[in-house]
């Protein structure tokens, strides 16, 4: 059964840093890109960052460019997302999900909430 | 970056009716990479419709993708109780954008 599981959500201060953490199983972790994707409280969909299988291509949304690295261990099938310089509307809800194919996403983890507050 | 406006906002309908909900992209998107997926209250998003017109694995043929370029659509062509929920589109062709979600009620 393919699964992915988040670790890492906390509450942390404004300029505070965290490292999220996606564990995966049941597929071929390298052969798959993978994002991260973020909900703040009540609100909608927004797509963070993307890797591809081999580390080779990474993209950023343009709110997390300079503050937020991706990374991938294929050796432990995991996938990592270090934010730094965390800002209030930084809180949400973040999944991790697989990208398949051509980037569609066909699996997600259930999420880790992020709290940035003073 | 590719800007997606999903309309309506809600969509107000009954069970058994059909569902139309729009997603147009504020320039092209290349190779349709457009997907479109539903969200329950307090679960992370399913993949219904992948290459603007696919369904994925195990998704009911009540739901059907169309569209190329610009704009797209999804349609639910009778709404069972369980499709009223929100629903996004996303493209995938330049990077990747989500659009503000269509919340279909009863």
């Amino acid at each position: 059964e393919v699964q992915l599981v988040e670790s890492g959500g906390d509450s942390v201060q404004p300029g505070g840093s965290l490292r999220l953490s996606c564990a995966a199983s049941g597929f071929t972790f390298s052969s798959y890109s993978m994002n991260w994707v973020r909900q703040a409280p009540g609100k909608g969909l927004e797509w963070v960052a993307y890797i591809g299988g081999s580390s080779s291509t990474i993209y950023y949304a343009d709110s997390v460019k300079g503050r937020f690295t991706i990374s991938r261990d294929n050796v432990k099938n995991s996938l990592y997302l270090q934010m730094n310089s965390l800002r209030d509307e930084d809180t949400a809800v973040y999944y991790c999900a697989r990208g398949r194919g051509y980037g569609e996403n066909d699996c997600w983890g259930q999420g880790t909430l992020v709290t940035v507050s003073s | 970056e590719i800007v997606l406006t999903q309309s309506p906002g809600t969509l107000s309908l009954s069970p058994g009716e059909r569902a139309t909900l729009s997603c147009r992209a504020s320039q092209s998107v290349s190779s349709d990479y457009l997907a479109w997926y539903q969200q329950k209250p307090g679960q992370a998003p399913r993949l219904l419709i992948y290459g603007a017109s696919s369904r994925a694995t195990g998704i009911p043929d009540r739901f059907s993708g169309s569209g190329s370029g610009t704009d797209f659509t999804l349609t639910i062509s009778r709404l069972e109780p369980e499709d009223f929920v929100v629903y996004y589109c996303q493209q995938y062709g330049s990077s990747r954008t989500f659009g503000q979600g269509t919340k279909v009620e009863i």
